[in-house]
């Protein structure tokens, strides 16, 4: 079965260089998370998007931003970038209207800032 | 604001014993979601559990839903060297949209062989 895809998988950046991770959610899912996780931390939401919309913020710096395109995939842009911004980032992708809101995670960028 | 507290953080067992984590929300949830992350790997959606007071079995996990609906536990019975990983459990954040998920901090379990 199709899962979620995330590109690049590893991304190591200098402080204040910009970033662009990369989500391409299940076929037909129609609504896309992004997650930050720390070292030994839960996923923190980020931002969702529902049909292209910006459905939910979470607690995404003003440096970040991202969206969703037609064919539903979605970028998650980080400016500035800071020390503490090495984290996993984890895009996930749900349907909407099947009685669930099951999220299903892909593989992960690992963001490493020097 | 909302939170989803998890205990315990660790767990060691040797292979063979029980498992258990607890959760608890502070607020009421409209349902309450785990995951599995193995080490190295993202979070595996395990299980959805809706109504109070409903349990729900997979094999050797038993997950359960209190009857406030404000608290769920997860029970391995026999835990193998497969079952070693991060358990979380998650519910809905509270006036966000449908999905936002706040998930509680994690039960890392390690098992002895």
């Amino acid at each position: 079965a199709a899962g979620v895809i995330q590109s690049p998988r590893h991304l190591i950046k200098e402080k204040r260089e910009t970033a662009t991770l990369k989500c391409y959610p299940i076929p037909r899912h129609d609504t896309v998370y992004w997650y930050q996780q720390g070292p030994g931390q839960d996923p923190q939401f980020l931002i969702s998007f529902y049909e292209k919309m910006q459905s939910d913020k979470g607690s995404i710096p003003d440096r970040f931003s991202a969206q969703q395109f037609s064919d539903y995939h979605s970028e998650l842009n980080m400016s500035s970038l800071e020390l503490g911004d090495s984290a996993l980032y984890f895009c996930a992708s749900s349907v909407s209207g099947g009685g669930t809101d099951t999220q299903y995670f892909g593989p992960g960028t690992r963001l490493t800032v020097l | 604001g909302q939170q989803v507290m998890q205990i315990p953080q660790y767990q060691h067992v040797q292979e063979g014993e029980d498992f258990t984590t607890y959760c608890n929300s502070s607020t009421t949830l409209s349902n309450i979601q785990w995951y599995k992350q193995r080490p190295g790997g993202h979070p595996v959606f395990l299980i959805q559990l809706v109504k109070s007071g409903e349990v729900k079995k997979q094999k050797r996990l038993t997950f359960q839903f209190g009857e406030a609906k404000k608290n769920s536990s997860l029970h391995i019975t026999a835990t193998q060297t497969t079952d070693v990983g991060t358990y979380f459990c998650a519910g809905p954040h509270y006036g966000g949209s449908q999905g936002n998920l706040i998930f509680g901090k994690g039960t890392k379990l390690s098992v002895k062989p």
